[in-house]
């Protein structure tokens, strides 16, 4: 079954706790992206990579963390200096080369602060 | 960098009647328009886009129009169904420096049966 996978769904944080989300992907996709949800919100992106060992910061990098040593995986680390992290956050994959093409997302991870 | 703006933030209709959906962005050099489909605690779903050498799509009860000179999109939903019932982002992409989407804020669509 392609697509691409999020885990865990569900992840509580207590204060001060970096976290990583974990976003993997079999569709053989250059480029990955993690967004992030806010209740009534649009998706704010957060990093994107467009290719393996290759990262850029979003708008809302401060407080996140990402890598890309493997073309399937793209984790995101949420740091303690992410002062409001609670959130849905979801994972993107499009393929390379063009920028016109679809982007599939990963059924996200719902992120709390305890 | 991108900015894209859409209206209305919540939609109510009947079932039956036609929705509206419209979007701006500012950077011209956007090629890419999609829109994707959100229900409640689910991940997105691309229902249509578009590119920027065409005008028009359309895709059964659903079409797009893109208007690049006024640097504006919308998504046109016919015949609603409660199952329509979702929230709907609109979206553009460059061809070249930050190839990423930047979404609109999104539009909560209610269809009354």
């Amino acid at each position: 079954d392609g697509g691409i996978t999020q885990s865990p769904k569900y992840l509580f944080r207590k204060e001060g706790q970096n976290v990583t989300l974990s976003c993997e992907q079999n569709l053989n996709h250059d480029a990955m992206y993690w967004y992030r949800q806010d209740p009534g919100q649009g998706l704010r992106l957060i990093y994107y990579s467009q290719i393996v060992n290759d990262f850029q910061k979003g708008d809302i990098a401060e407080g996140y963390s990402v890598s890309r040593e493997k073309k399937e995986s793209f984790p995101l680390t949420v740091t303690s200096a992410q002062k409001n992290p609670t959130a849905f956050y979801l994972c993107a994959s499009t393929a390379g080369g063009q920028a016109n093409t679809e982007a599939f997302f990963g059924q996200g991870t719902r992120l709390t602060v305890v | 960098g991108e900015n894209v703006e859409q209206h209305p933030s919540t939609l109510s209709v009947q079932e039956g009647d036609s929705a509206v959906i419209k979007c701006t962005y500012s950077d011209s050099a956007s090629n890419y328009f999609p829109w994707y489909k959100q229900e409640l605690g689910k991940r997105p779903q691309l229902i249509i886009d578009i590119r920027s050498n065409v005008g028009e799509k359309k895709d059964q009860r659903i079409a797009v129009t893109l208007n690049k000179t006024a640097k504006h999109f919308s998504l046109h939903i016919t015949e609603t169904q409660p199952e329509d019932s979702a929230v709907y982002f609109c979206a553009a992409r460059g061809h070249t420096g930050r190839r990423a989407l930047t979404f609109g804020s999104g539009t909560r669509l209610q269809v009354q049966p």
